[in-house]
């Protein structure tokens, strides 16, 4: 089993829609958990950490379930900049991220 | 600017040769990181440095060989290239090795897309 799994995608919506990507995780020690967007040819880059209480930035909400070893992001009134992967990121514990294989959101106008 | 920094950003090269990857931080951070993306899009953890010192060192061939002459550098040389070795490799700081909490993300440079033929 992997350590982080996602959906690989694409998820295609349009503008407006509301889209939510999930990621599994193996490790019942890991200690902190992230959300990172990496555009096409680019570097990834931290979009949002996710917290047990759960949080929020803007149109982005993020939710952990410890019990589940769940992990989900939730993109409201989706824009055509949102088009990008989205990588689940989990601190395991040794000193490393690892990361998910990514979901690929598409949205078109 | 602040930021990560490597070099180059693209290398084509035959294989059997010998090439090296530059990085440096400007951020003033304690641990550095390489990391390969391959074809399909999966970044995994190749080596970090805590301040000159070597703290991670995943099942990477020893072709293979990082350097850390300081904190704010880490390079990446690698032996003998093989066609396997074409990915893209991002080289990453971050505040301190502390676990990677959330007081300490990733930073990345934007890649070296390497090809080898």
């Amino acid at each position: 089993r992997k350590e982080v799994e996602q959906d690989p995608g694409p998820f295609n919506v349009p503008e407006g829609a509301t889209v939510a990507f999930n990621c599994t995780y193996s490790n019942s020690a890991s200690q902190s958990f992230f959300w990172y967007r990496q555009d096409c040819r680019k570097e990834p880059k931290l979009l949002m950490s996710v917290y047990s209480s759960g949080n929020e930035d803007g149109r982005f909400t993020a939710q952990l379930n410890r019990a589940s070893q769940y992990i989900s992001l939730l993109i409201r009134d989706s824009k055509l900049s949102d088009s990008a992967t989205y990588l689940c990121v989990v601190n395991t514990g040794f000193q490393k991220l690892v990361f998910g294989t990514g979901t690929r959101l598409l949205v078109s106008p | 600017d602040t930021a990560v920094s490597q070099t180059p950003k693209y290398l084509v090269t035959q294989m059997g040769n010998d090439k090296s990857i530059k990085c440096e931080q400007n951020l003033g951070h304690d641990t550095m990181y390489w990391y390969k993306q391959d074809s399909k899009k999966f970044l995994k953890i190749m080596f970090s440095y805590n301040n000159k010192e070597l703290i991670i060192n995943e099942t990477v061939p020893n072709r293979f060989s990082p350097k850390s002459p300081d904190k704010a550098h880490l390079n990446l040389h690698i032996n003998s290239l093989e066609l396997g070795d074409s990915a893209v490799y991002f080289c990453a700081s971050s505040p301190d090795s502390q676990g990677l909490s959330y007081n300490s993300p990733l930073h990345f440079g934007n890649g070296t897309r390497l090809t080898v033929t």
